[in-house]
């Protein structure tokens, strides 16, 4: 059972383009959490979702950012029109109901 | 609302003396409490949870946690530091009764000296 995967690992944009990241959980997780991760910070919660639902998005910023959990495939997190301040470690983890959720190995997005 | 505190942004111990990673949490039913490490880089690794039963939980790489419910702590401890601990700690919580979200805390930075 691999584990939960991201991709790209490392993801460089200019301001103004689009950044994808795309996160499969582990096989038979039913959820998945995106974080956000500034240097040398903690983890900030971005949105939990469930298949093809957002549970709670309440750590999004309102304007740019996306995130969706279809029925097949990944989750993809969605920044448009990237800006410099959005340059962070993004992780995703995954779980089934209530036990320990797993963690990807991160995007690292770089707005130049 | 879940919230989790991590009071200390670093803790500094000796190589083979005890640690201890302060954590504690503020839910509205039952938590469920993990413990997270991260290396530089890296993603977390989950280290240890409380679901139910003993209040001293054990984990990987010989770190323990004890549950106090009326002090709303899970501190994270470890006998005797090695240097290859030093990592960033975080601590979290579920609360299945406000939406299984998983809420952590800041971190906190151990530096296990030589």
């Amino acid at each position: 059972n691999a584990g939960v995967m991201q991709n790209p690992r490392h993801l460089v944009r200019r301001r103004g383009q689009e950044a994808r990241l795309r996160c499969s959980p582990m096989k038979g997780h039913s959820h998945v959490y995106w974080y956000r991760q500034l240097p040398e910070e903690g983890l900030k919660f971005m949105v939990y979702l469930q298949k093809e639902n957002i549970i709670d998005e309440s750590g999004m910023p309102k304007e740019r950012f996306s995130a969706e959990f279809p029925k097949e495939g990944p989750s993809i997190l969605r920044i448009q029109q990237v800006v410099r301040g959005d340059s962070a470690a993004y992780f995703c983890a995954s779980s089934p109901v209530v036990v320990e959720a797993f963690f990807g190995q991160g995007t690292r997005l770089t707005v130049v | 609302a879940q919230s989790v505190a991590q009071p200390e942004d670093q803790v500094n111990v000796a190589e083979g003396n005890p640690l201890t990673v302060k954590c504690t949490y503020s839910v509205s039913g039952n938590p469920y409490l993990f413990w997270y490490v991260q290396y530089p880089n890296r993603g977390l690794q989950f280290l240890l949870k409380y679901i139910t039963g003993d209040n001293l939980v054990k984990g990987s790489y010989g770190f323990e946690a004890e549950f106090n419910k009326s002090q709303t702590s899970f501190h994270l401890k470890k006998p005797s530091a090695l240097v290859s601990d030093s990592a960033l700690y975080f601590c979290a919580v579920r609360d299945i009764n406000a939406g299984n979200m998983l809420t952590f805390g800041g971190g906190t930075r151990l530096m296990v000296k030589p």
